[in-house]
């Protein structure tokens, strides 16, 4: 299986920071990954697919880079919307696999 | 607009059975990738399973954690999916999601399942 390694876990920040997650895939799995944004009860929200292509809809405040092993994605500027927790999805191999999640919270 | 909504959680005892439903609309049901995906309470996200679409013979593929447990199907006049889900276990109590396309691009809002005697 793959594992894919999420970090931070969690992390605090303000308002117009700059925020980046990261996703570690045990092995390489081209750019077969997504990110999701999840808020308390809701269901996850795909920003990302293919680790760069931003999902429509999405703010260009979020950017996904990446490729093979190592992906990020990037928050420009935080938004008071964007506090929730984030998630990281490889769909190269079965079983698919996603990451442990990255909480961000107000600081 | 693109639609999937899950029903069918509840509550059910160790050992027992249930079947979760997804109902889709806002798309052509047969040319897509349905999975189920959960979620434990405060945990982080587990794929259970996956439905190809009709090119690929809707044919499944399931978690190590399910499978032989858990069963996928498709009702395409219905335009819905099911989960079959066969004895129980006590690590099984998840909000369920179903979620759309090989790269999940498009989630319903989740059904609850509790095991507990």
């Amino acid at each position: 299986d793959i594992q894919m390694t999420q970090s931070p876990s969690s992390l605090s920040a303000s308002v117009g920071d700059r925020v980046t997650i990261t996703c570690r895939a045990s092995q390489g799995i081209r750019n077969d990954l997504g990110w999701y944004q999840q808020k308390p009860g809701k269901a996850p929200k795909r920003l990302i697919y293919a680790a760069s292509s931003l999902q429509s809809g999405v703010p260009s405040r979020f950017r996904g880079s990446g490729s093979g092993t190592e992906f990020t994605l990037t928050i420009s500027s935080l938004q008071p919307e964007d506090f929730a927790t984030y998630f990281c999805l490889q769909y190269n191999s079965y079983p698919l696999t996603f990451g442990g999640g990255t909480k961000v919270e107000i600081k | 607009e693109v639609q999937l909504v899950a029903s069918g959680g509840g509550l059910v005892q160790p050992g027992g059975s249930l079947r979760l439903s997804c109902a889709v609309s806002g798309f052509t049901f047969s040319d897509h990738y349905i999975d189920w995906v959960r979620q434990a309470p405060g945990k982080g996200l587990e794929w259970v399973g996956r439905s190809r679409d009709k090119a690929n013979g809707y044919t499944t593929e399931y978690a190590a954690s399910v499978k032989g447990r858990f069963t996928i199907s498709r009702d395409d006049a219905e335009n819905a999916l099911y989960l079959q889900m066969n004895s129980l276990k006590t690590e099984d109590p998840a909000v369920y999601y179903c979620t759309r396309g090989y790269d999940m691009d498009v989630w319903g809002q989740g059904t609850t399942v509790t095991v507990s005697s």
